[in-house]
């Protein structure tokens, strides 16, 4: 099973509610990503995670708080977000990390189909 | 910040022609990869070129890169409708991130 399914596959919310979305992969891979990509333009990483623990964030605002349960799964929650973070948010997984602990351009990343994020 | 330039930033071509993208980066690289993205959702891995290799191909998919120049190059041969999407260059100079994509668009 070479999929990455996220959920929901679209979602609206308030500036004062709190939704989370959901990743997950069975692939056995060990890291995990979150990316964020406005309309016309390329996926903008926001978090990595490798064997479960947070490794990078790339000085994503507090109101995105991301959260790995186990190998398989990656939950972002949101909480207090803005109208300039509705976004197509991604979520995209790999054999691992670089040595170096960073990204790796050796890995093929795996993408799910994505969420696509509406902030009223 | 963003590293990665891509152009053209769109690129309609008949069904049958030869589509090339190009992309640009700035600092000494590892590997570069390239990905699709088909409107709205995510993207997938189509091809991964070393450093020290030049060319490399996979079906329809020819890819070069140019150290040197610091650049590479994507060439669709004999496009086809289901071609039509946004091509991003993915590689790691100081960070890992995506070039900045070409939309391209088949017309059958």
């Amino acid at each position: 099973d070479t999929e990455v399914t996220q959920t929901p596959k679209h979602l609206v919310m308030g500036m004062t509610n709190k939704k989370s979305l959901k990743c997950e992969q069975h692939m056995g891979h060990r890291a995990m990503y979150w990316y964020k990509q406005k309309a016309k333009k390329p996926p903008e990483l926001m978090f990595v995670y490798s064997y479960e623990k947070l490794s990078i964030n790339e000085s994503v605002p507090s109101r995105f708080s991301p959260e790995c349960p186990n190998s398989s799964l990656l939950n972002l929650h949101l909480h207090a977000l803005q109208p300039e973070d509705s976004a197509l948010y991604l979520c995209a997984s790999s054999q691992d990390l670089a040595a170096s602990g960073r990204v790796s351009s050796y890995n093929e990343q795996f993408f799910g189909p994505g969420t696509r994020l509406t902030v009223l | 910040s963003q590293q990665g330039e891509e152009d053209p930033q769109a690129l309609s071509i008949q069904e049958g022609e030869n589509a090339t993208m190009n992309c640009s980066y700035k600092t000494s690289i590892n590997n570069l990869q390239w990905y699709r993205q088909n409107s709205g959702r995510g993207l997938v891995h189509l091809i991964l070129i070393r450093s020290n290799e030049r060319e490399k191909h996979s079906g329809r998919l020819r890819v070069t890169l140019d150290t040197s120049k610091k650049s590479s190059s994507l060439l669709i041969t004999a496009s086809r409708a289901a071609d039509t999407a946004s091509y991003f260059c993915a590689t790691d100079g100081n960070q890992f991130y995506f070039g900045t994509g070409t939309s391209l668009t088949v017309i059958p």
